[in-house]
């Protein structure tokens, strides 16, 4: 059964960082797309960042320069460090199998406020 | 960037069918754009239900379709039930620039 859990979520002041991690089971996340998707409180989806299986990194103009994804194959664990943290940074941050797979985690909130 | 329209509510009776729809500033949808269609119940993380246009995962309920229609991507739910009540998000990617989410569309089944 393919499952992500997402972790290290939490509350930071503005201009601070935070780690958040991705835990993948049932498939291999060197093998797929590996995306990052998060959703301020009560607004719509935004996308954030994508590695692909070939490690190529992308990241939405709001979040460039900022934030990084990354993987650890040996923990099969995508990571968003995400650095210079912004108030209208808050929100849940999913990771998701796609393009490719269609899996959503249960989400991490970011919660940046002094 | 890019603004990907959708419709912001419809409604739709139980058994009934609806076609929410997802258009592109740049001009008509493609298949190019690899169209997806999440859906997303309040409290819960998203549901991927359909990709590149038209297909479906596993889990994706037989009453979902995709399509292309008049130069939008297009989701169509055919025989509504109460649990697709629900809001639904089309993402659409473009070469060379990073995908955009619509800004989602509010399903009532009444």
């Amino acid at each position: 059964e393919v499952q992500l859990v997402e972790s290290g979520g939490g509350l930071v002041q503005p201009g601070g960082s935070l780690r958040l991690s991705c835990a993948a089971s049932g498939f291999t996340v060197s093998n797929n797309y590996m995306t990052w998707v998060r959703q301020a409180p009560g607004k719509g989806l935004e996308w954030v960042s994508v590695i692909h299986s070939g490690g190529s990194t992308y990241y939405a103009d709001s979040v460039k320069g900022r934030f990084t994804i990354s993987r650890d194959n040996s923990k099969n664990t995508v990571y968003l460090q995400m650095n210079t943290l912004r108030a209208e940074d808050t929100a849940a941050y999913y990771c998701a199998r796609f393009p490719g797979g269609g899996e959503w985690g249960q989400g991490t909130l970011v919660t940046v406020s002094s | 960037q890019a603004v990907v329209t959708q419709e912001p509510s419809l409604t739709v009776s139980p058994g009934g069918t609806v076609t929410l729809t997802c258009g592109s500033s740049t001009g008509a949808v493609t298949s190019g754009h690899f169209p997806y269609w999440f859906q997303q119940k309040p409290g819960q993380a998203p549901r991927t239900l359909i990709y590149d246009t038209t297909n479906k995962h596993s889990w994706t309920p037989a009453r979902f379709s995709g399509s292309l229609l008049g130069g939008k991507a297009a989701l169509t739910l055919s025989g509504a039930q109460p649990e697709d009540e629900a809001e639904y998000y089309c993402l659409l990617s473009y070469s060379g620039a990073r995908p955009v989410f619509g800004g989602g569309t509010k399903l009532t089944v009444l």
